[in-house]
């Protein structure tokens, strides 16, 4: 069975704050593809990043950045010099097949002024 | 170009009614997936369309069903409403149809059942 973990329910930080979100998954498959989303309080999901099972080079973009490990089964989430703006819930997920995205819970980032 | 768009944005319906949800996907776009969210039990694939045929289903009765029409735009649709089907109803439309692709969602339907 496939699964996502994201053991943070809730983080708070004061702005200017570096803040990781954690994501664990579960899957028997060999290609896989693992998401990031973000959902603010308008409710719609805003894809972030995208990486697929045999890509394990992390990557960096602007104040964003994304450590997977596939020995650890996890891709982790970077937010540098973190603002009020990216206050939202933030969603990892899973896909092995077209369609179905496996969600994990969600970590709800609140960033304070 | 436009993003996914979801209509309506709010619902109020009662125990027992149905209701249909709409959901018209990015231009271009052939692959539609809907997904239920809410506070107990977080984001759940609902299904999947593409080119008008369900690809995917998930682990709901079937009270749920959809369809898509031969412009890709879909609609989902609820019978006999029960009181714990209050959620967002969020809509993703995809392309090029490979699991490596990203789907983006519309800003969803809050359908409350009183």
């Amino acid at each position: 069975a496939q699964k996502v973990t994201q053991a943070q329910t809730e983080i708070s930080v004061v702005e200017k704050e570096d803040v990781t979100l954690d994501c664990v998954y579960e899957t028997r498959d060999t290609t896989y593809y693992l998401f990031w989303y973000k959902q603010p309080p308008s409710g719609e999901l805003v894809f972030l990043i995208r990486r697929n099972s045999f890509d394990e080079q992390n990557e960096i973009s602007g104040r964003y950045s994304w450590n997977f490990q596939k020995s650890t089964s996890s891709f982790n989430f970077t937010i540098t010099a973190s603002q009020v703006v990216d206050s939202a819930v933030y969603f990892c997920a899973l896909r092995r097949d077209t369609g179905k995205l496996i969600f994990g819970q969600g970590t709800t980032l609140q960033v304070k002024p | 170009k436009a993003g996914v768009t979801q209509t309506p944005r709010y619902l109020i319906k009662t125990r027992g009614q149905q209701v249909t949800l709409s959901c018209s996907p990015i231009s271009g776009h052939r692959s539609v997936s809907w997904y239920q969210q809410t506070p107990g039990q977080g984001l759940q694939f609902l299904f999947e369309y593409f080119s008008e045929t369900q690809r995917n289903k998930g682990n709901f009765p079937g009270r749920f069903s959809g369809r898509q029409f031969s412009n890709s735009r879909s609609e989902m649709n609820v019978s006999t409403l029960e009181l714990g089907d209050s959620a967002l109803y969020l809509c993703a439309s995809s392309s090029p149809d490979r699991p490596g692709t990203e789907a983006f969602f519309g800003q969803g339907t809050r359908l409350t059942v009183v």
